[in-house]
């Protein structure tokens, strides 16, 4: 079965940080383009960062450049989203996406971002 | 800049068959793009792909209610014999440089 499934969530103070996890299985992960979505409390879907199949293309949406690293790890079927200097505005549900049209979607994670 | 537009709501009787649309900005139209169902409290699910010439790949799963269409910059998904299940928020996406959904349109089945 194709799968994806998100941890790392939790609550954080504005400024902190934390690091998501996507983990894959069922399918050859290291052929694979992968996404990170997020959904704020009541707001529609908001796509953050892309990263290739090879780890050689990466793209950010313009609120977390400089803030999160989209990272890969193809030998352990895993992908990575380290967020730094988080706010209040980061809060919401986060989603790993297989590929550019996000056929597959995992569970979500939950980051709360709050003093 | 790649934009996509959706009406944030629709409705439609139970039985019967509606048309949801994502338009593409200017200079825009060539662009496949794909269609997500988000159903209350759940994540996304993939449905389909749609490309300009109005070709469609469906996901794994999802009924032959459940068709796409293209024409000129606008995108369409059309869900037929509606069901209660089929209530959800429904997003369109596309991608170039970066990734991108349109606003979403809630359906309501009544």
């Amino acid at each position: 079965e194709v799968q994806l499934v998100e941890s790392g969530g939790g609550l954080v103070q504005p400024g902190g940080s934390l690091r998501l996890s996507c983990a894959a299985s069922g399918f050859i992960f290291s052929t694979y383009s992968m996404n990170w979505v997020r959904q704020a409390p009541g707001k529609g879907l908001e796509w953050v960062s892309y990263i290739s199949s090879s780890s050689s293309t990466i793209y950010y949406t313009n609120s977390v450049k400089g803030r999160f690293t989209i990272s890969r790890d193809n030998a352990k079927n895993s992908l990575y989203l380290q967020m730094n200097s988080l706010r209040a505005e980061d809060t919401g549900v986060y989603y790993c996406a297989r590929e550019s049209w996000m056929d597959v979607w995992g569970q979500g994670t939950t980051v709360t971002v709050s003093s | 800049q790649l934009v996509l537009t959706q009406s944030p709501s629709a409705s439609a009787s139970l039985g019967a068959s509606v048309k949801l649309t994502c338009t593409l900005s200017s200079g825009h139209s060539g662009y496949t793009i794909a269609w997500h169902q988000q159903q209350a409290e759940k994540g996304p699910r993939y449905l389909m792909k749609v490309n300009s010439d109005g070709s469609h790949t469906k996901g794994d799963g999802i009924p032959d209610r459940f068709s796409g269409s293209s024409s000129g910059a606008e995108r369409y998904l059309t869900i037929s014999s509606l069901q209660s299940e089929d209530e959800a928020d429904y997003y369109c996406q596309t991608w170039g440089t970066g990734r991108v959904f349109g606003g979403g349109t809630k359906l309501t089945v009544l």
